[in-house]
């Protein structure tokens, strides 16, 4: 069976510093990936999604970006921090090709930049 | 583009009672519809999907949702909640051809004893 594991679950990380946040999907190939962040009141956002190796696309212009080294691994990172990074990340996937495909979510890494 | 609007962000119900949670979305090709459920400090869930055919959804826990083309919505209702229904609820919708998911704000249901 498939299984998303996202770590760390929380984080709290000083203004200015770096940020790296990792997904890896078990148990399929070729995943669609996807990066979202929820902050209260304002539902989940979009942030990144990929069809495959190295194919990022960006939805949201900020100083997060996202990689996809391996099939299966989706990065999300920050070179530095800003209090508005705060929020609830969550990793999801679906299978590659399969658009009306549910997301599957990992439990989320709760993220406070102080 | 494609949007989804959860007009209530919070709804209270007592126990027992029938809850309908609100959801309307635009887009202007055919699509996808999605209920999911959060509870707290967790990833989303699955509750319901609609893709295509007949209009009435059921899904998990007892929930269902109605489909309406000419409203564009897709509410989603359950006629007897319990206390572990607490938890916060989001709609979304994906464009058929399309990877993105867009999701709602969400929707807290607060079940009372």
């Amino acid at each position: 069976s498939q299984t998303i594991h996202q770590w760390p679950a929380t984080l709290v990380q000083p203004v200015g510093s770096p940020l790296s946040l990792e997904c890896t999907v078990e148990g399929t190939s070729n995943p669609n990936l996807y990066w979202y962040r929820q902050a209260a009141g304002r539902g989940l956002q979009l942030l990144f999604y990929s069809v495959g190796i190295g194919q990022i696309s960006s939805e949201v212009p900020q100083n997060l970006s996202a990689s996809r080294p391996q099939d299966r691994q989706f990065i999300l990172s920050s070179k530095k921090l800003l209090l508005s990074d705060s929020g609830f990340y969550l990793c999801a996937w679906n299978p590659g090709g399969a658009n009306n495909s549910p997301l599957h979510f990992g439990n989320g890494t709760r993220l406070t930049v102080t | 583009a494609q949007s989804v609007t959860q007009l209530d962000s919070q709804v209270p119900v007592f126990e027992e009672a029938p809850v309908e949670l609100r959801c309307n979305y635009s887009s202007s090709v055919s699509v996808y519809l999605f209920w999911y459920v959060q509870y707290p400090n967790q990833g989303l869930q699955l509750l319901l999907k609609y893709l295509s055919g007949s209009t009435l959804v059921k899904g998990i826990n007892g929930f269902e949702a109605e489909f309406n083309k000419s409203q564009t919505s897709f509410h989603l209702r359950k006629p007897s909640v319990h206390i572990s229904d607490t938890a916060e609820y989001f709609c979304a919708v994906s464009d058929r051809g399309y990877q993105k998911v867009t999701f709602g704000t969400g929707t807290k249901l607060q079940v009372i004893p």
